[in-house]
C-alpha cells in the first residue's frame, strides 16, 4: 500500500516571496505518478502540477515547480512569487498507475500574508 | 465543458438516518470515483467505477455504504444507517480513461455531511 506524508500542517509566507511545501511517500510500485493538488475553500480539487516517476526532469508550471528525489522518495513543491490566490490546502498525491485511485497526504494549509 | 456536478452541497442528518449523494460526471468520462474527506485529512478513495462496473471498493464500509452507477453515467452514494464518524466531505471525481494519469481527474465541489 502507498502512503504519503506531509509533515507541515500549516505554512505562512509573505506575498511575492517563495515557499516550499514538503512531501515524502512510500510505494511498492515501480511506475507511478505524483501530483500536487490545491483545495480552496470552495472544496474543489485543482491540479497544480504532476510528475511521472520515470522522468528525471523536475516538472514546472509557471510559478510552481517540484523537486523530485526518487531515491529519497521526496516530492516537494516550490511556489515562487506567492500570490494571495495561492492561499489554500495543498495535497501531495500518489497514484500507482493502471486502475488505481489517488492516495492523498493530510495536506498543508498555506497562508499568504499581504 | 461543464464540470462534475454534485448535490446536495450540504446535508445535516441525525445518526441512524439514511442519506444519499448524487454525482453527474463530465460527459463521456468512463471512470468515476467517490472519496471521503474527514476534516483535517486528505481524501480517501471509497469506490471506483469504470462505466457501470466496480473496479475497486476495497475501502468502502459495505455494512452501511452502497454505491451504484446505473447506465455508466451518474452515480449515487448511500449511507444507511449513518454514524457520527461519517461526518465528512464526500467528493466525486471523473476521468476520461481508466485512471486519470493520462487524461487527468476532474473533481466536483463535494457534499459536506454532518451527522448529529
Amino acid at each position: 500500500a502507498q502512503t504519503v506524508t506531509q509533515s507541515q500542517p500549516e505554512m505562512s509566507v509573505q506575498e511575492a516571496e517563495t515557499v516550499t511545501l514538503s512531501c515524502t511517500y512510500d510505494t511498492s510500485e515501480s511506475d507511478y505518478y505524483l501530483f500536487w493538488y490545491k483545495q480552496p475553500p470552495s472544496r474543489q480539487m485543482i491540479l497544480v502540477i504532476r510528475q511521472e516517476a520515470y522522468k528525471q526532469q523536475n516538472a514546472t508550471e509557471n510559478r510552481f515547480s517540484v523537486n523530485f528525489q526518487k531515491a529519497a522518495k521526496s516530492f516537494s513543491l516550490k511556489i515562487s512569487d506567492s500570490q494571495l490566490g495561492d492561499a489554500a490546502m495543498y495535497f501531495c498525491v500518489h497514484s500507482g498507475g493502471g486502475a488505481d485511485g489517488l492516495t492523498f497526504g493530510k495536506g498543508t494549509h498555506l497562508i499568504i500574508q499581504p | 465543458e461543464a464540470g462534475v456536478a454534485q448535490s446536495p452541497r450540504y446535508k445535516i442528518i441525525e445518526k441512524r438516518q439514511s442519506v444519499a449523494f448524487w454525482c453527474n460526471p463530465i460527459s463521456g468520462h468512463a471512470t468515476l470515483y467517490w472519496y471521503q474527506q474527514i476534516l483535517g485529512q486528505g481524501p480517501k478513495l471509497l469506490i471506483q467505477f469504470q462505466n457501470n462496473g466496480v473496479v475497486d471498493d476495497s475501502q468502502l464500509p459495505k455494512d452501511r455504504f452502497s454505491a451504484e452507477r446505473l447506465k455508466g453515467v451518474d452515480s449515487t452514494l448511500k449511507i444507511q444507517p449513518a454514524k457520527l464518524e461519517d461526518s465528512a466531505v464526500y467528493l466525486c471525481a471523473s476521468s476520461l480513461g481508466v485512471g486519470g494519469l493520462i487524461y487527468g481527474y476532474t473533481f466536483g465541489s463535494g457534499t459536506r455531511l454532518t451527522v448529529v
